[in-house]
C-alpha cells in the first residue's frame, strides 16, 4: 500500500540555522513526490516537486529536496531558516489508482526561535 | 489567475443544522478533492471527482456527509445533520489530469459545530 511517513511531528530550529525535514514513502512504481507548506489559516502551497531527472530539486523560498531511491526518501532542506519559515510542512506522493490522488504525510510543524 | 475559491471562510452553527460548503476549482482542472483537517487526524481525503464524476468517496466518514459536483466550476460538501465532532477545517483542492502535477488548495472553511 502507498504511504508517506514524516517521522518528526515537530522540529525547532534557531533562525539562521540549517533545516532538514525527513520524508519516507512507500510506492511500488515511479514516485511523483511533492513538498507542501501550510501557513496558519491558509491552504497548502507547493514548495517543490520531483518526478524525474536530477534528484536534487530546487523550490520556492530557498528550499531544496533530494530524492534517494535506495532509501525511499525525499528530505527537504534549507541552508538558513528565517522566522517566516515557521509553518507546517507536508510531504506527499502522487499515485494512480483508477483515477489519481495524492497521499499526504502527517506533516511536520516547524518552530523557529530567535 | 484566480485560485481555488471556497466559501464561507468560517461557519459556526448549532448541532443538527445542515451545513453546505462550497468550492470553485481552477478553470481547466479536471480533478477536485475535498479534505478535512483536524489536530487529531491531520489531513484526510474525503472524496475526489474527475470530470465531475465521483471517483473515490471511501473517505467520507458517514452518510451524513455528501458531495456533489454539478458542473466543472462548482462543488458542494454537505453535512446533514451536523455534529460537534464535524468541527474542522475543510479544504477543497483541484489539479489537472496529470499525476505529476500538484494540487492547488483553497484557503479552507473553518467549521465549528456547537
Amino acid at each position: 500500500a502507498q504511504s508517506v511517513t514524516q517521522p518528526d511531528i515537530h522540529i525547532t530550529v534557531s533562525e539562521g540555522a540549517s533545516l532538514e525535514l525527513r520524508c519516507n514513502y512507500s510506492y511500488g512504481a515511479t514516485p511523483y513526490l511533492f513538498w507542501y507548506v501550510q501557513s496558519p489559516g491558509q491552504g497548502l502551497q507547493l514548495l517543490l516537486k520531483y518526478f524525474s531527472g536530477d534528484t536534487l530539486v530546487q523550490g520556492i523560498k530557498g528550499f531544496e529536496a533530494e530524492f534517494k531511491r535506495s532509501q525511499s526518501s525525499f528530505n527537504l532542506r534549507k541552508p538558513s531558516v528565517h522566522w517566516s519559515d515557521a509553518a507546517e510542512y507536508f510531504c506527499a506522493v502522487g499515485v494512480r489508482t483508477g483515477g489519481f490522488k495524492t497521499i499526504f504525510g502527517a506533516g511536520t510543524r516547524l518552530f523557529v526561535k530567535a | 489567475d484566480a485560485g481555488v475559491i471556497q466559501s464561507p471562510r468560517h461557519e459556526v452553527t448549532e448541532m443538527g443544522q445542515e451545513v453546505t460548503l462550497r468550492c470553485k476549482p481552477i478553470s481547466g482542472h479536471d480533478y477536485l478533492f475535498w479534505y478535512r483537517q483536524t489536530m487529531m487526524r491531520g489531513l484526510e481525503l474525503l472524496i475526489y471527482f474527475n470530470n465531475n464524476v465521483p471517483i473515490d468517496d471511501s473517505g467520507m466518514p458517514e452518510d451524513r456527509f455528501s458531495a456533489k459536483m454539478p458542473n466543472a466550476s462548482f462543488s458542494t460538501l454537505k453535512i446533514q445533520p451536523s455534529e460537534p465532532r464535524d468541527s474542522a477545517v475543510y479544504f477543497c483542492a483541484s489539479s489537472p489530469d496529470r499525476v505529476d502535477q500538484p494540487q492547488h488548495f483553497g484557503d479552507g472553511t473553518r467549521l465549528s459545530i456547537l
